[in-house]
């Protein structure tokens, strides 16, 4: 079956911009995760949904992170003004239930000059 | 908080074994997942222990022991394909009972 999938695969923008990545999870998934990832290290944790509610949000590094689920799938990450140092991939994971096995999609490159 | 510990990098010959270890340091341990990725993909999930012991899946197998904080990774008959970062990852209930930290990964190089 279909597996997670995130738009787009690579963003360019310059410092002071809003991005927006989008992250489309496996069917059925009510559990839906954000991480960030800088070379050479692990995925970080940025925040996490189960259904339509953020259940945890203390990853998000400032209030310019912002992540929503309106409708207990698709989710967007939303970074406003953003910075050199935001730079990384964004990887999204799914998973049936919050203590199952996620699943990661392939990850949005983020660039910002 | 949680720490976790591996290798940065380690090389094998194909049709060799290798084992990744991961020492980690948590409070209310519930499941310990080893991931792979290759270079510019999405990581994949290889196994998961809650209880000590060795899990078995083809070539791949994995190792717990609560007690130690200890965790190995073990690829046999290594291929090509083999050569990506190895994530271990713990989830512990002291920092959300559902999200995961990752160590900083292993780079494993398979050469011929």
């Amino acid at each position: 079956g279909a597996g997670v999938s995130q738009t787009p695969s690579n963003k360019v923008t310059e410092k002071g911009k809003y991005v927006e990545l989008r992250c489309d999870p496996i069917s059925g998934h009510t559990a839906l995760y954000w991480y960030r990832q800088s070379l050479g290290q692990g995925p970080e944790f940025l925040i996490y949904f189960q259904g339509t509610g953020a259940a945890d949000d203390s990853g998000l590094p400032n209030d310019r992170f912002f992540a929503v689920r309106p409708e207990g799938s698709v989710s967007t990450l939303k970074i406003q003004r953003t910075e050199r140092g935001d730079s990384a991939v964004y990887l999204c994971a799914s998973s049936p239930s919050t203590v199952e096995t996620q699943y990661f999609g392939p990850g949005t490159r983020l660039l910002v000059l | 908080g949680q720490n976790i510990d591996q290798p940065t990098e380690m090389t094998a010959t194909e049709g060799a074994i290798v084992q990744i270890n991961c020492t980690y340091q948590t409070s209310g341990f519930n499941g310990l997942f080893w991931y792979q990725q290759h270079a510019g993909e999405a990581p994949t999930f290889l196994s998961y222990n809650v209880l000590d012991g060795l899990e078995e899946k083809g070539r791949f197998s994995s190792f717990l022991s609560r007690s130690k904080g200890y965790s190995y990774l073990l690829l046999k008959e290594l291929q090509m394909k083999d050569s990506a970062s190895y994530l271990c990852a713990v989830r512990g209930m002291n920092t959300g009972f559902q999200k995961l930290v990752f160590g900083t990964g292993t780079r494993l190089l398979v050469s011929p």
